[in-house]
């Protein structure tokens, strides 16, 4: 498809696993931002990956959070050691440069929960 | 630290009234972008302002950047329940916040049938 993709589209996890979100940015779009979002509530910014920079990880909230972006295209969100306040909806979106006049294009999200 | 106050949070009306939604900051943003949210599904940009006191119009919808590029409202005419949804508003930030757009926390709007 032309748009963004996630995957899985839903998570169920025990406490203490370790978890992997992915996804598939639209093609040439050099920005992939991860967001996440509580139920009903506004984005929290997580990572930002702009071509071959190094990402600015500034959002993520804890050491136990980290992503990859191979290849300038495709990436994985990784939470390892999960706690239930880990339970969100992950959503990633890509851009053209950041996207500050064009937009993000985000994906459907992953729905994670944490047992 | 820039910063992006939505209001209201909150909003259910019936269908045909008129409503605006407000996304306020005491910080300048090079642009201003409204999302709508629908549940299970990402936001997706309705509309892009970058000049003060831009006004633009999407059918029912009425976008306005203020005059100082701190602040922006959304105005639906006559709703309809097919514009029940999370509203977002983002601005572009500046070097402070690395460029990155700013994301206010939504206004979740009901209209009722």
């Amino acid at each position: 498809g032309a748009g963004v993709s996630q995957s899985p589209s839903n998570k169920v996890t025990e406490k203490g696993k370790d978890v992997e979100l992915r996804c598939d940015p639209i093609s040439g779009h050099t920005a992939l931002y991860w967001y996440r979002q509580s139920l009903g509530q506004g984005l929290e910014f997580l990572i930002y990956f702009q071509g071959n920079s190094a990402p600015d990880k500034s959002g993520l909230p804890s050491d136990r959070f980290s992503a990859e972006r191979t290849g300038g295209s495709v990436s994985t969100l990784t939470i390892q050691r999960t706690q239930q306040e880990d339970s969100a909806v992950y959503l990633c979106a890509s851009s053209l440069e950041r996207g500050l006049v064009i937009g993000q294009f985000f994906g459907p999200g992953t729905r994670l929960t944490v047992l | 630290t820039q910063l992006l106050e939505q209001s209201p949070q909150f909003l259910s009306i019936q269908e045909g009234e008129n409503l605006t939604v407000y996304c306020n900051s005491s910080s300048v943003f090079s642009s201003l972008q409204w999302y709508r949210q629908e549940p299970g599904e990402g936001p997706v940009l309705l509309v892009t302002v970058v000049t003060g006191g831009e006004v633009k119009k999407l059918k029912r919808l009425t976008f306005q950047f203020g005059d100082a590029r701190k602040d922006s409202s959304l105005h639906i005419t006559a709703a309809q329940p097919g514009d029940t949804g999370l509203y977002l508003c983002a601005g572009g930030g500046g070097k402070d916040s690395n460029y990155q757009l700013i994301w206010g926390a939504g206004t979740k709007l009901i209209i009722k049938p």
